[in-house]
């Protein structure tokens, strides 16, 4: 079957730096995003990687190894409005997205 | 503002009742999926639309029905509603099959 695993629940200090790990077994692989989701509200687009390294966007980064299943998310200088669910995604070998529970990561002042 | 219109936002139901919940998106996009999100669990597709006037399963689709008449609404109907149908559901689009995901505010879902 397929499975995207990632933590459930993260803390982490404003102003510190926090890895969210996600590892998956697909059939197939075309791309991997992470989305941000607030709670009560919709899933937001934060990155995409389909070829093996480091994304960086500003304060996030996205890092993909294709030969280990794994991706991580990095987030910098937290601040107290990144407090959030991180979700990891991966398209399948039929352009089908298959998800990931989602990481809870709660910031403390 | 260009994106994705959800309605209604909130909904309770008794169990066996119809419900349609409206989905309309003005960016042009080809692809409509329909997910519900349940606590614990990943986003579960139920339908999804590659193009305007063809629709497919998802991982979930028992109990849902979709159709597609044009390229910017995809409503998602209950027939006849269960309690294990109470989630939230959200109604995404993308540009193409490989594209990103935007998606609308959600719709909560209480079947009583």
């Amino acid at each position: 079957g397929q499975n995207i695993d990632q933590p459930t629940e993260m803390t982490a200090t404003e102003g510190a730096i926090v890895q969210i790990n996600c590892t998956y077994q697909t059939s197939g692989f075309n791309g991997l995003f992470w989305y941000q989701q607030h709670a009560g509200e919709a899933p937001t687009f934060l990155s995409y990687n389909v070829l093996d390294g480091l994304e960086e966007k500003g304060r996030f980064s996205s890092f993909l190894s294709r030969s280990k299943g794994y991706s991580y998310l990095l987030l910098k200088e937290l601040q107290m409005k990144d407090s959030a669910s991180y979700l990891c995604a991966v398209r399948d070998s039929n352009y089908q997205l298959i998800w990931g529970a989602g990481t809870k990561l709660i910031i403390k002042p | 503002i260009a994106g994705i219109t959800q309605a209604p936002t909130s909904q309770i139901l008794a169990a066996g009742r119809r419900m349609t919940l409206r989905c309309t998106q003005d960016m042009r996009h080809n692809a409509m999926y329909w997910y519900r999100q349940d606590l614990g669990l990943g986003l579960r597709l139920i339908h999804y639309s590659n193009t305007a006037g063809t629709t497919g399963k998802g991982e979930v689709p028992d109990g849902y029905s979709v159709s597609r008449a044009n390229t910017d609404d995809f409503p998602l109907t209950l027939a006849s509603a269960v309690p294990s149908q109470t989630s939230v559901y959200f109604c995404a689009s993308s540009d193409s099959t490989h594209g990103e995901l935007f998606f609308g505010e959600g719709s909560r879902l209480t079947v009583l």
